[in-house]
């Protein structure tokens, strides 16, 4: 079964607004998390991570939080640009050995 | 859900030899597979694209009689790295897209498959 999941295939944000991205996760041993954004034909390219020390990271217009209790992760774009738009995975791991990718939130930040 | 696996999900080899990395569909059947490569800062490079029947589409870079694809069939696709050296060892992962949504880009991925060349 999918350990990390992304219920939300989609997501149409309009420009300037708070675009938030929602990943959930089964095993209680993850403890690195991550954030990947893919173009078509490309593939996905690191964004931004999250250690299962910590609640926030921030960088820049993205910033992930992590609920462990609730075994859930987001992704908050703020604001949203047009250039967004992609298809974002989320991702994570324990040991660093293997990763577990979200199947994917395609967005789209309309101007 | 759907899940895609990948076997072995480590293999050390001596430098010249080859080693398969297995990808498989387990629920759902994939006409089209991807494979990556992942860098030290974490994003993944594609490598290919595998589709089932016919031969696979190599990106810009990579070396076709290098990384030898195969898809045989519509849950098997793998990946035959040939006369391995150590600039190869790596993390590779392969993904499968969705089989309704031909046009869309959401994918599963698996786990990934780390390669150590000595």
């Amino acid at each position: 079964d999918q350990q990390v999941k992304q219920n939300s295939p989609s997501l149409s944000v309009q420009e300037g607004r708070i675009s938030i991205l929602n990943c959930d996760y089964t095993n209680s041993m993850f403890d690195y998390f991550l954030w990947y954004k893919k173009y078509p034909a490309e593939g996905p390219t690191f964004l931004i991570s999250i250690s299962s020390i910590k609640d926030k990271n921030e960088d820049g217009r993205f910033t992930v939080f992590l609920n462990k209790s609730a075994k859930h992760l987001s992704l908050h774009i703020v604001p949203s640009q047009p250039g967004d738009s992609a298809v974002y995975f989320c991702a994570a791991t324990f040991t660093g050995n293997q990763f577990y990718f979200g199947t994917g939130t395609s967005l789209t930040v309309i101007p | 859900g759907a899940v895609v696996s990948q076997h072995p999900s480590r293999v050390i080899c001596k430098s010249g030899t080859s080693v398969k990395i297995e990808c498989r569909s387990l629920d759902f059947q994939a006409t089209t597979m991807f494979w990556y490569r992942q860098f030290p800062k974490k994003s993944l490079m594609l490598m290919a694209t595998s589709n089932e029947g016919s031969k696979a589409t190599y990106e810009q870079g990579v070396e076709k009689d290098k990384f030898l694809i195969n898809h045989a069939s519509l849950t098997l696709s793998t990946l035959t790295v040939t006369s391995a050296h150590p600039e190869d060892s790596s993390f590779y992962i392969c993904s499968a897209r969705f089989p309704e949504a031909q046009d869309s880009e959401t994918q599963y991925f698996g786990p990934g498959t780390r390669l150590l060349v000595l």
